[in-house]
């Protein structure tokens, strides 16, 4: 089956703009992770949902960060005011089940988001 | 909290030969242990994870791990490398007992030449 999805693969922004990145998680999916990786260092947890609940938003670096996934599945991650310090790549992962304990992440190919 | 350290940001090595990559962590909690690998412009697979039992743990393209719990480290070892090897590796912990949150280290990029 389709693996994760994120779109743009790409996005250039202006400093000051806003931007939407989708991710579109494997199907039946209910925890679902956004991770920033910025250039030359690991990828780095921004949140996390369980179902349609954001449990977790403890990594979101400002306020200018905010996720949501409405219905359970795919997700957003809005960036308000973009700054330079924001360009980075944004990976979602997705796994099957909610319970603590083992489940393993399946990643997809992230948005690299550039702010000019 | 946890933490990951990984000791070389590059290692170069002639194709054939072996390789290491070393990572070691810090945890106040019991973690599970992970690597991924990222080629260039896609996203993180994963090669092998320490979950329990055995510390030496065998992954996917021939690479293989041992966890060292009183030194804390997880090296990552395959005995022959080849050209296709070339990419990032990243060393991860989760806890045990949270939501499966990834911590990763800085990543080691492998450099295989002919």
């Amino acid at each position: 089956g389709a693996g994760v999805s994120q779109s743009p693969r790409y996005k250039v922004a202006k400093r000051g703009q806003d931007v939407a990145l989708r991710c579109d998680p494997i199907s039946g999916h209910v925890s679902l992770f956004w991770y920033q990786q910025a250039l030359g260092q690991g990828p780095e947890f921004l949140t996390y949902f369980q179902n349609e609940a954001q449990l977790d938003k403890s990594g979101l670096p400002s306020d200018r960060f905010f996720a949501e996934r409405p219905e359970g599945s795919v997700s957003t991650l809005k960036i308000q005011r973009t700054q330079q310090e924001d360009s980075a790549v944004y990976l979602c992962a997705s796994s099957l089940a909610r319970a603590s304990g083992y489940n393993e992440q399946f990643f997809g190919p992230g948005t690299r988001l550039t702010v000019l | 909290a946890q933490s990951v350290t990984q000791l070389d940001s590059q290692v170069p090595v002639f194709e054939e030969a072996p390789v290491e990559l070393r990572c070691n962590y810090s945890s106040s909690v019991s973690v599970y242990l992970f690597w991924y690998v990222q080629y260039p412009n896609q996203g993180l697979q994963l090669l092998l994870k320490y979950l329990s039992g055995s510390t030496l743990v065998k992954g996917i393209n021939g690479f293989e791990a041992e966890f060292n719990k009183s030194q804390t480290s997880f090296h990552l070892r395959k005995p022959s490398v080849h050209i296709s090897d070339t990419a990032e590796y990243f060393c991860a912990v989760s806890d045990v007992a949270g939501y499966s949150t990834l911590t990763f280290g800085k990543g080691t990029m492998l450099l295989v030449s002919p």
